[in-house]
């Protein structure tokens, strides 16, 4: 079975450009997450989407960041503009059940 | 602030020994989880614990969730190289904004074991 699939997996920009991260889930799991990793921090949701409808996006900073899941399955986060606070790794998770999450390898973004 | 403190922050020790990380928070969880993350990598789920006085055993790791539902601990008998890595715990609990539950982690143990 294939893993969660992110894209890229490095992305160097300067602060105040607009970034894209993209996001394949496992086939046939309907919850998505967006979660941000700060170096030496654990991961903290962005949000969260089931099928392609948003059930959690308290922690998302909406001035800046955005994220759609148009048609249920893949998902893009946006960031625009960047700042510097913003450099991270952008973690993609998915879940069929509730309690399991598949993580997928991150983003690893750098603002400079 | 992190709602869930582990300790301790680094552990480096020789193959063959043991040794504990602590999960603590002073807030109740719904379950709790304990990840492996490698770098480069994104974590991978260990165990979940859902009951006070939970012990769950995986091999040479054995996981406790508290009775309290507010802290929980990993031991690892007869460390090996290959269990190096950041090991996270993240709690689940339902609050403003978050209908089904959201998970809060750690800031994470980075173990490394010595051959």
């Amino acid at each position: 079975e294939a893993g969660v699939a992110q894209s890229p997996r490095y992305k160097i920009i300067e602060k105040r450009q607009s970034v894209a991260f993209w996001c394949n889930p496992i086939s046939g799991h309907a919850t998505l997450y967006w979660y941000q990793q700060i170096l030496g921090q654990g991961p903290k949701l962005l949000i969260q989407f089931q099928n392609n409808g948003v059930v959690d996006d308290s922690q998302l900073p909406k001035d800046r960041f955005s994220a759609e899941r148009l048609k249920g399955v893949d998902s893009t986060l946006k960031i625009q503009p960047a700042k510097l606070e913003d450099s991270a790794v952008y973690l993609c998770a998915s879940s069929l059940a509730i309690d399991t999450q598949y993580f997928g390898p991150g983003t690893r973004l750098t603002v400079l | 602030t992190q709602l869930l403190e582990q300790s301790p922050q680094f552990l480096s020790i020789q193959e063959g020994e043991n040794l504990t990380v602590y999960c603590n928070s002073s807030s109740v969880f719904s379950s709790l989880q304990w990840y492996r993350q490698e770098p480069g990598e994104g974590p991978v789920l260990l165990v979940t614990v859902v009951t006070g006085g939970e012990v769950k055993k995986l091999k040479r790791l054995t996981f406790q969730f508290g009775d309290a539902r507010k802290d929980s601990s990993l031991h690892i008998t007869a460390a090996q190289t290959g269990d190096t890595g950041l090991y996270l715990c993240a709690g689940k609990m339902r609050d403003r904004g978050s209908t089904l539950g959201r998970l809060y982690f750690g800031r994470g143990t980075q173990l490394t074991v010595w051959p």
